[in-house]
């Protein structure tokens, strides 16, 4: 069956434009991630929904990151003014039970380039 | 906060060896540490992962094995092959909880044929 995917791969932008970033989670998963991912380093969580609702932020490093899943399937994480900083692989992953200790599946992620 | 620590960072070793890497956590409420394998450029995927009731899981070439009291676990990886060249990473999590991951900062591991 179908992975989870996100959409673009490859994304650069400006510094100070905006960009949104998609995931399609695998079909009838409850959970849904964000990781950010910097150059060498191990994912790092952003936030999480149960289905539609956003029930922990606390990984955005900024309120230019904002996050989304109006339907409770697909995702669309949202960076405002993007900064240098911001460069990095940004990973979705969907998970089927509404907690832990469930396997997560990733998506090859969103590269995210600021120049 | 959990914390998590991983070593050693790059792991080279000859085809057929074995590969040992290490990972420590801070938070004894943490009870699920799965591995991930990541491709340069590809999307992380879970090869085995172990829930605090157990000590030791293993599938085929790879094992885990976990010591509470002590806060680590350890992947295990025999008769390696080029193709298990990559980064690996540990990571936690409490099964009671939301489930997010926290993640190690890899080990890059080089198999020379």
């Amino acid at each position: 069956g179908a992975g989870v995917s996100q959409s673009p791969r490859y994304k650069v932008a400006k510094r100070g434009q905006d960009v949104a970033l998609r995931c399609d989670p695998i079909s009838g998963h409850v959970s849904l991630f964000w990781y950010q991912q910097a150059l060498g380093q191990g994912p790092e969580f952003l936030t999480y929904f149960q289905n539609e609702a956003q029930l922990d932020k606390s990984g955005l490093p900024s309120d230019r990151f904002f996050a989304e899943r109006p339907e409770g399937s697909v995702s669309t994480l949202k960076i405002q003014r993007t900064q240098q900083e911001d460069s990095a692989v940004y990973l979705c992953a969907s998970s089927l039970r509404d907690r832990g200790g469930y396997e997560q599946y990733f998506g090859p992620g969103t590269r995210l380039t600021v120049t | 906060g959990e914390n998590v620590e991983q070593h050693p960072s790059t792991l080279s070793v000859q085809e057929g060896d074995s590969a040992v890497i290490k990972c420590t956590y801070s938070d004894s409420a943490s009870n699920y540490f799965p591995w991930y394998k990541q491709e340069l450029g590809k999307r992380p995927q879970l090869i085995i992962d172990i829930r605090s009731n157990v000590g030791e899981k293993k599938d085929q070439r790879i094992a885990v094995t976990l010591n509470k009291t002590a806060k680590h676990f350890s992947l295990h990886i025999t008769e390696t092959q080029p193709e298990d060249s990559a980064v690996y990473f540990c990571a936690a999590s409490t099964s009671g909880s939301q489930g997010n991951l926290i993640f190690g900062k890899g080990t890059k591991l080089s198999v020379k044929p």
